[in-house]
């Protein structure tokens, strides 16, 4: 079945360094592809999405690119704050059922000042 | 504009008790989700409601879990005689229609289950 893969964390930066999450996926078509967030003590929040290939999603400074040939959708920011402490999780739409999301595990971020 | 609300946002039971985890969806919202996250796992997709029906339960456990939607008041998610196993984060998400493939969930902030 369908599934979503994630770099494990935690991953630890220091403010201003640039941010790369790897996230690749398997599927047997063209799902959308999400960036959720999950800040301590909130709920998830939809960070950015696309949905077809080529596509790149957008938001707060964070991008990622749906890239078919390598199913990958990296999620990457060129410099982060301590605000952006966080839990981040890559996931696809299921093809079948689309208001299924298929999560990968999470990775944690921490932003040191 | 309230979130989607889910309480108790922590919960202890000891093995063979039942658990009630309720959801409220954001105001105008009518479909909601159920999912469960493990330990060291992604969130996993149990049950997808609509007002008074249950559109989807694929992934569900066949025994002990159940889940309402009803007319008036918030959605139940309900384990009967839990087990250790069943310690995790279940987490709830609303839409306004049937999420499409690129539509947006909104999510609540978990119920953190704890089985003793």
């Amino acid at each position: 079945g369908d599934s979503v893969t994630q770099m494990e964390g935690p991953v630890t930066l220091s403010e201003e360094a640039f941010l790369t999450i790897n996230c690749t996926y398997t599927a047997t078509g063209y799902p959308s592809l999400f960036w959720y967030v999950q800040y301590p003590g909130e709920g998830l929040q939809l960070l950015l999405k696309a949905t077809k290939a080529d596509d790149k999603g957008s938001n707060k400074g964070f991008e990622a690119t749906y890239r078919k040939e390598t199913t990958s959708f990296h999620l990457e920011k060129g410099s982060v704050q301590v605000s952006d402490s966080a839990v981040y999780f890559c996931a696809l739409s299921d093809l079948d059922s689309s208001y299924k999301l298929i999560f990968g595990s999470g990775t944690r971020l921490l932003v040191r000042p | 504009n309230a979130g989607v609300m889910q309480n108790p946002r922590h919960l202890v039971r000891r093995r063979g008790q039942e658990a009630r985890l309720r959801c409220s969806p954001m105001k105008g919202h009518s479909h909601v989700y159920w999912y469960r996250q493990l330990p060291e796992e992604g969130l996993k997709f149990m049950v997808y409601l609509q007002k008074e029906n249950i559109i989807d339960e694929s992934g569900m456990p066949k025994e002990r879990f159940s889940a309402e939607f009803p007319k008036e008041g918030p959605s139940i998610l309900r384990i009967q005689q839990v087990v250790r196993g069943d310690s995790a984060a279940y987490f709830c998400a609303s839409s306004p229609q049937g999420a499409g493939p690129t539509d947006e969930q909104f999510f609540g902030p978990g119920t953190r289950l704890t089985v003793l």
